[in-house]
């Protein structure tokens, strides 16, 4: 039972464009939810998070949403770079919980020059 | 200070073999979270510490997992009789709090033969 999906195993924008990475998930007790990003033979690096008493968080480049109705977080990243090519992984923790995350499965992404 | 540190970073056992693996969280994290991630998946909850307690170990696959956190810094992770169905990226993580970002270490790499 995967309780965070990321549909999409990958996504290819030109390098300046908006990337969008989407996550959906099933668990109504998730409050508090968060995106990383992976390098090989790295461990996930921490990027945005959101708490479910907001619909929007931005830091840089980088703006999450939070859809609670339709159970949908989105990772917008604007403009994108180079740099930005990594596997991307959403993930949440739900209220009354020990703080454990669920992680979606993962989109990689490449942001072509 | 510095980030989440884990060692070693690569582990070969023979199957059958007792292994160690080793984190150091981030200076005053009292939460250590331990996942196991294997390839081309999302990292999946093994266990919780908040100090020294192990508040949940739920995730653990089976009673040949255990981990502890005596002083409530550093944590161990052991496996005793390897399998190779155990073979894959053990992550560790610390955080402040339940709704702060959990930031992880690079992982320890484990391929059982």
């Amino acid at each position: 039972d995967q309780q965070v999906k990321q549909n999409s195993p990958s996504l290819s924008v030109q390098e300046g464009r908006i990337s969008i990475l989407n996550c959906d998930y099933t668990n109504s007790m998730f409050d508090y939810f968060l995106w990383y990003k992976k390098y090989p033979a790295e461990g996930p690096t921490f990027l945005i998070s959101i708490s479910s008493i907001k619909d929007k968080n931005e830091d840089g480049r980088f703006t999450v949403f939070l859809n609670k109705s339709a159970k949908h977080l989105s990772l917008h990243i604007v403009p994108s770079q180079p740099g930005d090519s990594a596997v991307y992984f959403c993930a949440a923790s739900a209220f009354g919980n020990t703080g454990k995350l669920i992680f979606g499965q993962g989109t990689t992404l490449q942001v072509k020059p | 200070g510095a980030g989440v540190s884990q060692s070693p970073r690569y582990k070969v056992a023979k199957r059958g073999q007792d292994v160690a693996l080793r984190c150091d969280p981030i200076s005053g994290h009292v939460s250590l979270f331990w996942y196991q991630q294997a390839l081309g998946q999302g990292p999946e909850f093994l266990t919780y510490f908040q100090n020294e307690a192990q508040l949940d170990k739920s995730g653990l696959p089976s009673d040949r997992f255990f981990a502890e956190r005596p002083e409530g810094s550093v944590s161990t992770l052991k496996i005793q009789r390897t399998q190779q169905e155990d073979s894959a990226v053990y992550l560790c993580a610390s955080s402040l709090a339940r709704t702060t970002p959990q930031f992880f270490g690079p992982g320890t790499r484990l391929t059982v033969l």
